[in-house]
């Protein structure tokens, strides 16, 4: 079958840097998302990787490993708006997004 | 720029009452559309996709059905809700090679 892990919950402080991390097994693999979704919203899009490396944009960056099928997601300079639920995503071979249930990231003064 | 908008934000309904869920897309021609319903704590579960009007796949057997009458309006329905349909609704449409999501603003649904 096909599987998204990421973890549950991660707490991090003001000012820090986190990292969320992704593993997956697929039947395929065409492209991974991130996405950020506070409470009560809809999810938004932040960084789509297909090949193998870093992502930066702004203070979010994202890896991807197609061997290790793994991802992480870099948040730099944390704010607190920055508390949110990050989901991550895989396109599959048949362009069928796969989605994990998400990180709930809590942001400490 | 393309903006999606979906209603209502939120509904509360009884068992076995109807359900109209609507989506509208503005400032893209021919998107794809999806309809997918998020339960606390798990991951988004796609519903129904459409690539064209009148061109609905559906991903899981359920009593909910879907619509696209025009090309960019999605619509979601049920006859009758059970408990097991409470959840928040999310439309989204994709357009190009990439395809990421943009997504609506959600429906909030409980059914008591």
């Amino acid at each position: 079958g096909q599987n998204i892990d990421q973890p549950t919950e991660m707490t991090a402080t003001e000012g820090a840097i986190v990292q969320i991390n992704c593993t997956y097994q697929t039947s395929g693999f065409n492209g991974l998302f991130w996405y950020q979704q506070h409470a009560g919203e809809a999810p938004t899009f932040l960084s789509y990787n297909v090949l193998d490396g870093l992502e930066e944009k702004g203070r979010f960056s994202s890896f991807l490993s197609r061997s290790k099928g793994y991802s992480y997601l870099l948040l730099k300079e944390l704010q607190m708006k920055d508390s949110a639920s990050y989901l991550c995503a895989v396109r599959d071979s048949n362009y069928q997004l796969i989605w994990g249930a998400g990180t709930k990231l809590i942001i400490k003064p | 720029s393309q903006t999606i908008h979906q209603w209502p934000a939120t509904l509360v309904q009884p068992v076995g009452s109807p359900l109209s869920l609507e989506c509208t897309v503005e400032g893209t021609s021919n998107p794809n559309l999806y309809w997918y319903r998020q339960a606390a704590g798990r991951g988004l579960q796609l519903l129904f996709y459409s690539v064209g009007i009148g061109q609905i796949s559906s991903e899981v057997p359920q009593n909910l059905s879907a619509s696209r009458p025009q090309d960019r309006q999605f619509i979601l329905s049920s006859k009758k809700l059970l408990l097991s349909d409470s959840g928040f609704y999310l439309c989204a449409w994709s357009v190009g090679d990439r395809g990421e999501l943009f997504f609506g603003e959600g429906s909030r649904l409980t059914v008591l």
